[in-house]
């Protein structure tokens, strides 16, 4: 079975400040890991996704996040953080290379962040 | 642009009525999903569908069924509504053996009195 963990309910930091918000996920294989953005009552967004390749990976809105094979990590970064950033972040994995049954996306419970003045 | 609809954002029904949800993609895409989406249990998943006609449970399809009788319109229905199945339900949808990402529709918040 597959499964993210956001230790993380919420984030509080300021604005201009570096954010980072923690993902680690469990799968079997290669993973394919995305990072969603929710506000308010709204559908959520793509932001960014990590399938091969250079472990650092760059998003909309200024967002990164760094793949970390040996820590089952996918932290979201970014190195200034705005007011407007203010949401509520998932992070998904799903198995790579798998069609059928394995194509699932599973999705942590989520991080609120807060940025403030 | 891409689009992902949910016809309904809001809705108030009674417990025991038969409730659809409906979702439409403009996209051609394959696959489609149907999520609920509660505090601190993030997003999970009640069923999908790789092509028309065709179905799969996801991890809690209790008290759920789909119909996906056209590519485009994926339906969520649930056939007695009770009070645990308050919540927002989320539609989404994907090109199917890509590697991208899910589009979402604007979600259904469905409160059952």
């Amino acid at each position: 079975a597959q499964s993210v963990a956001q230790p993380e309910d919420q984030v509080n930091v300021a604005e201009g400040n570096p954010l980072t918000v923690k993902c680690t996920y469990s799968v079997s294989g290669n993973p394919y890991l995305f990072w969603y953005v929710q506000y308010p009552n709204r559908g959520l967004q793509f932001l960014l996704k990590y399938i091969t390749g250079d472990n650092l990976v760059k998003g909309s809105y200024g967002f990164e996040a760094e793949f970390n094979k040996s820590q089952t990590s996918f932290h979201l970064k970014k190195p200034s953080a705005l007011v407007s950033d203010s949401a509520l972040y998932f992070c998904a994995v799903r198995r790579g290379w798998i069609t059928g049954g394995g194509n699932k996306l599973t999705f942590g419970t989520g991080t609120q962040l807060k940025v403030e003045l | 642009d891409v689009k992902v609809t949910q016809s309904s954002r809001y809705l108030v029904k009674r417990t025991g009525e038969k409730v659809f949800l409906e979702c439409v993609q403009d996209m051609d895409h394959e696959n489609m999903f149907w999520y609920r989406q509660d505090p601190g249990l993030g997003l999970r998943l009640i069923y999908f569908s790789y092509d028309v006609k065709m179905k799969e449970k996801g991890d809690i399809p209790e008290g759920y069924s789909v119909s996906r009788e056209k590519k485009e319109r994926f339906s969520l229905i649930l056939e007695s509504a009770s009070t645990n199945q308050t919540s927002m339900y989320l539609c989404s949808s994907r090109l199917a053996g890509s590697t991208g990402e899910l589009f979402f529709g604007e979600g259904s918040r469905l409160t059952v009195l």
